[in-house]
């Protein structure tokens, strides 16, 4: 079973609205959770973290954090054709030295 | 400007030839990792080192090496690559002190072994 769960897509929404991406863990020590962004042929950059529980805003992007039911997911609201993407979640590990990532979702705004 | 850089970006091999992939980073990051990116597994963790000197197994280090001689370079050896290697190659890096534990990625390797 794979460490980090991510549906791979793709998921398609209209422009303006919301998208919804989630991801689910398996090593319950997990502390740090990651949302990447990665352009087709280009390298991942960092659009948010959390690390508690609850909800982390910013901008147009929120992050969910559910530990107990070992979930997180992100939300991008009023969406744009530029937020297509793939979306990567990643984990690090207890002890802070790996970083584990999800298969990735495909994001796909439509005008 | 603080950045990431590998080289070569791309690069096409035979199988059993030895390969560098180089990656240097200037932002004097402790934490130092190389990643493989292949269709449909997302990325996945080579080799990372915690600081220089310190090196340890990812997920999936067979048939690659690293080492940690200076705090900004962390090259990746394929010692006799085969086809099975054949991947999208990026080095990242971080300050291991920060909480966001960001890591910054390079621009990437596409390796093609024949």
């Amino acid at each position: 079973q794979k460490e980090v769960e991510q549906n791979s897509g793709p998921l398609s929404v209209p422009e303006g609205a919301i998208a919804s991406l989630n991801c689910t863990y398996s090593d319950r020590g997990s502390q740090s959770f990651f949302w990447y962004r990665q352009y087709s042929g280009k390298s991942p950059e960092l659009i948010m973290f959390i690390y508690s529980n609850g909800d982390k805003e910013d901008g147009r992007f929120t992050a969910q954090l559910n530990k107990a039911s070992q979930y997180v997911s992100l939300l991008i609201r009023d969406s744009q054709p530029s937020d297509s993407a793939t979306y990567l979640c990643a984990v690090r590990n207890n002890a802070g030295n790996m970083l584990t990532f999800g298969g990735g979702t495909r994001l796909m705004v439509k005008p | 400007e603080a950045q990431v850089t590998q080289n070569p970006r791309y690069l096409i091999t035979v199988t059993g030839k030895k390969l560098t992939v180089t990656c240097s980073q200037n932002m004097n990051h402790e934490y130092m990792s190389w990643y493989r990116q292949d269709p449909g597994l997302g990325l996945r963790q080579i080799y990372y080192s915690m600081n220089v000197e310190v090196t340890d197994k990812g997920d999936v280090p067979e048939g690659y090496k690293v080492s940690r001689k200076e705090k900004r370079n962390f090259p990746l050896i394929l010692e006799s690559p085969s086809p099975n290697q054949t991947s999208l190659y990026f080095c990242a890096s971080s300050h291991k002190g920060q909480p966001s534990y960001e890591q910054y990625f390079g621009p990437g390797t596409r390796l093609t072994v024949t």
